[in-house]
C-alpha cells in the first residue's frame, strides 16, 4: 500500500521560498503523477499542480508564476517550491498520488510570518 | 478559470438520503471532466470516496454511490450514518488537464 509523507519547514518568512517535500513509501514514483494540494485554515482545498515522473507538468494558472513542482526519482521523492510567499500561502500542504489525488498525505501545516 | 459550486451545507436524518452535487461554471458536467468525490473530517486529510463519476474506492461504504444527474455531478449517500457527518469536495478536470476543486459541502448527519 503506497504512503505519502510531506516534509519541510513549518514556518517561512513573508518574501521567502516554501520548499516541502513528498517522500513516497511502498511504491514506485515511476508510472504515476503526483500531485500538491493545499488548504488555507478554515478554508477548502486548491489544487496547485502536478509532476509526472518524466518531468512534465500541469500547474494552477493563478500559482504558476511562483510554482515549481519536481520529481526525484532516485529518491523516490516530489517537491514543491514557493517563491515569494506571503501570509495567503499559510495553509496545510498535502501531497498526492495521482493527477486526481486518490491517495494523500497527512498533511503539513505551514505559517507564512516573520 | 472555471468555479466548481457545491451547496455550501446540507443536514440529513440518520438512515436518509442524500445527494451533493458538483457544478461548472463552464456549463455541463459530463464524464470528460472525471468527476471525483473526497470526505475530509476535522485534523484528517481528505480521502478519495469516487473517481472518475462512479467508480469506488476499495474502502468506500456501499452507501455512497456517484453519478452524473441533471448537468451536474453527483454523490449520493443512501442510509446515512453519524460517522458520515463531514466536509465533502468534489473535482473536475478541465481542458489542458488542470484540475479545479469545488468549495465543499460540510454534511450534518442530524
Amino acid at each position: 500500500q503506497v504512503q505519502l509523507q510531506e516534509s519541510g519547514p513549518g514556518l517561512v518568512k513573508p518574501s521567502e521560498t516554501l520548499s516541502l517535500t513528498c517522500t513516497v513509501s511502498g511504491g514506485s514514483i515511476i508510472t504515476y503523477y503526483w500531485s500538491w494540494v493545499r488548504q488555507s485554515p478554515g478554508k477548502g482545498l486548491e489544487w496547485i499542480g502536478y509532476i509526472h515522473y518524466s518531468g512534465a507538468t500541469n500547474y494552477n494558472p493563478s500559482l504558476e508564476s511562483r510554482v515549481t513542482i519536481s520529481v526525484d526519482m532516485s529518491k523516490n521523492q516530489f517537491s514543491l517550491k514557493v517563491t515569494s510567499v506571503t501570509a495567503a500561502d499559510t495553509a496545510v500542504y498535502y501531497c498526492a498520488r495521482d493527477a486526481a489525488c486518490t491517495v494523500w498525505g497527512q498533511g503539513t501545516m505551514v505559517t507564512v510570518s516573520s | 478559470q472555471a468555479v466548481v459550486t457545491q451547496e455550501p451545507s446540507l443536514t440529513v436524518s440518520p438512515g436518509g438520503t442524500v445527494t451533493l452535487t458538483c457544478g461548472s461554471s463552464t456549463g455541463v458536467v459530463t464524464s470528460g471532466h472525471f468527476p471525483y468525490w473526497f470526505q475530509q473530517k476535522p485534523g484528517q486529510a481528505p480521502r478519495t470516496l469516487i473517481s472518475d463519476t462512479k467508480n469506488k474506492q476499495s474502502w468506500t461504504p456501499a452507501r455512497f454511490s456517484g453519478s452524473l444527474l441533471g448537468g451536474k455531478a453527483a454523490l449520493t449517500l443512501s442510509g446515512a450514518q453519524p460517522e458520515d457527518e463531514a466536509e465533502y469536495y468534489c473535482l473536475l478536470s478541465y481542458s489542458g488537464a488542470r484540475m479545479v476543486f469545488g468549495g465543499g459541502t460540510k454534511l450534518t448527519v442530524l
